[in-house]
């Protein structure tokens, strides 16, 4: 079946640190994959989004690729704030179908002055 | 807009009592779901709907009933509360032509003792 391995957390970084977290996937055939972030207290919101292979995802400086060799999803920051303090989840969604989200165990970003 | 709405933020029931969860959009999105957040686990698909009058299971049904007379609205009902059920609720809506993009509510902690 569909599933999404996320690294456990939490990752701790101090300010302007280069972040990595990753995401491997299992798919049958070719999903769209998506970083969904979740800020404390509220609901999650679409962070970035790719829909095929070598597409490239970005928005608020956060990036990540999509790579079928690999089945990975790595989101990744060169310079993060202690505002990107949050949990950030990676999810695929077939592309056949009702459009379900099936969602890593999500990872726990702290960052500190 | 407001978004996707969800009431209430907060509520503790006691094991055996029933109650309904009310989401609510006003982007017109055909699609809605209800999702369930527990520590490690990510969230989990509960019930989905594509469309006024049509609903379906996702992969932890059990424990709840889902409608949809409205386009609007997609309560979510506890018929009889049991400690399992102890969660973070959202409810989410997606539509139009970036229809894979899911807006979500911002939760509903439920606490059932």
């Amino acid at each position: 079946g569909n599933s999404v391995t996320q690294m456990e957390g939490p990752v701790t970084l101090s300010e302007e640190a280069f972040l990595t977290i990753n995401c491997t996937y299992t798919a049958t055939g070719y999903p769209s994959l998506f970083w969904y972030v979740q800020y404390p207290g509220e609901g999650l919101q679409l962070l970035l989004k790719a829909t095929k292979a070598d597409d490239k995802g970005s928005n608020k400086g956060f990036e990540a690729t999509y790579r079928k060799e690999t089945t990975s999803f790595h989101l990744e920051k060169g310079s993060v704030q202690v505002s990107d303090s949050a949990v950030y989840f990676c999810a695929l969604r077939r592309k056949t179908g009702f459009q379900k989200l099936v969602f890593g165990t999500g990872t726990r970003l702290l960052v500190s002055p | 807009n407001a978004g996707v709405t969800q009431t209430p933020k907060f509520q503790v029931l006691k094991t055996g009592q029933s109650m309904t969860l009310q989401c609510a959009q006003d982007m017109n999105h055909e699609y809605m779901s209800w999702y369930r957040q527990d520590p490690g686990m990510g969230l989990r698909l509960i019930h989905y709907s594509v469309g006024a009058g049509i609903t379906d299971q996702g992969e932890v049904p059990n424990g709840y009933n889902v409608s949809r007379s409205t386009t609007e609205d997609f309560p979510l009902r506890l018929l009889s509360a049991a400690p399992s059920q102890t969660s973070v609720y959202f409810c989410a809506s997606s539509g139009g032509k970036e229809y894979y993009e899911q807006y979500f509510g911002p939760g509903t902690r439920l606490t059932v003792t």
